[in-house]
């Protein structure tokens, strides 16, 4: 139930695309769900994050959908760039518990 | 404004020994995170602390524990180190307790066990 499982574990789009990464989850306990983006040899950073209050949120080209029915969370990346090129993780917390559960990630490639 | 800074970068240990891993978090940020990241289990969370009280603990043998000093600074100890144990250990600091303060994270100790 403290799980949450992203896919694809990894991601080709072309230069100019939209990439796609999914994420879900059973604990309806968690009511903030951030991305992060991860560059190798660098932490994770985070990206931007949503409320289950909220359907939608959009920063610049990345948008994150929240359907709270069916809690399932995704992550859009409109016009896909070589510099997205990163590990993308979701995650999920809870109120009180001063903790992340994390997504395994997703490794994606944008080419150029 | 300095990052999250996290001593040594690698290391480099033998089955049976321990190690101590540090972190200086943001200036200002009273809570600092450890998570452990491998390539098969993504990040997997180990502990928190806000003004040196351990607030929460991940599923992880006691082997592994950690402590927060009055300036904030932390350090993470794994006792009889195992093959398993190796991973990179990452620490997160933010502003305040709440959820929407951001974890902002260093760049991680890589520790390998032999």
């Amino acid at each position: 139930q403290q799980q949450v499982k992203q896919s694809p574990q990894s991601l080709i789009v072309q230069k100019g695309g939209i990439s796609i990464i999914n994420c879900a989850y059973e604990n309806t306990a968690f009511d903030y769900f951030p991305w992060y983006q991860q560059f190798p040899g660098k932490g994770p950073a985070l990206l931007i994050a949503i409320r289950p209050d909220v359907s939608e949120k959009k920063e610049g080209r990345f948008t994150i959908s929240f359907n709270k029915s069916a809690k399932q969370f995704s992550l859009h990346i409109m016009d896909s760039q070589p510099g997205d090129s990163a590990t993308y993780f979701c995650a999920a917390s809870a109120v009180g518990t001063y903790k992340y559960i994390f997504g395994t990630g997703t490794r994606l490639k944008v080419l150029a | 404004k300095a990052g999250v800074t996290q001593t040594p970068r690698y290391l480099i240990k033998t089955r049976g020994q321990q190690v101590t891993l540090s972190c200086s978090p943001i200036s200002g940020h009273r809570s600092v995170s450890w998570y452990q990241q491998t390539p098969g289990q993504g990040l997997q969370f180990l502990f928190e602390y806000f003004s040196e009280t351990q607030r929460n603990k991940g599923n992880f043998p006691g082997r592994f524990s950690g402590r927060q000093f009055s300036n904030s600074r932390s350090e993470m100890n794994v006792s009889t180190l195992e093959l398993g144990d190796s991973a990179l250990y990452l620490c997160a600091s933010s502003l305040y307790a709440g959820l929407e303060s951001p974890l902002h994270f260093g760049n991680g100790t890589r520790l390998t066990v032999t």
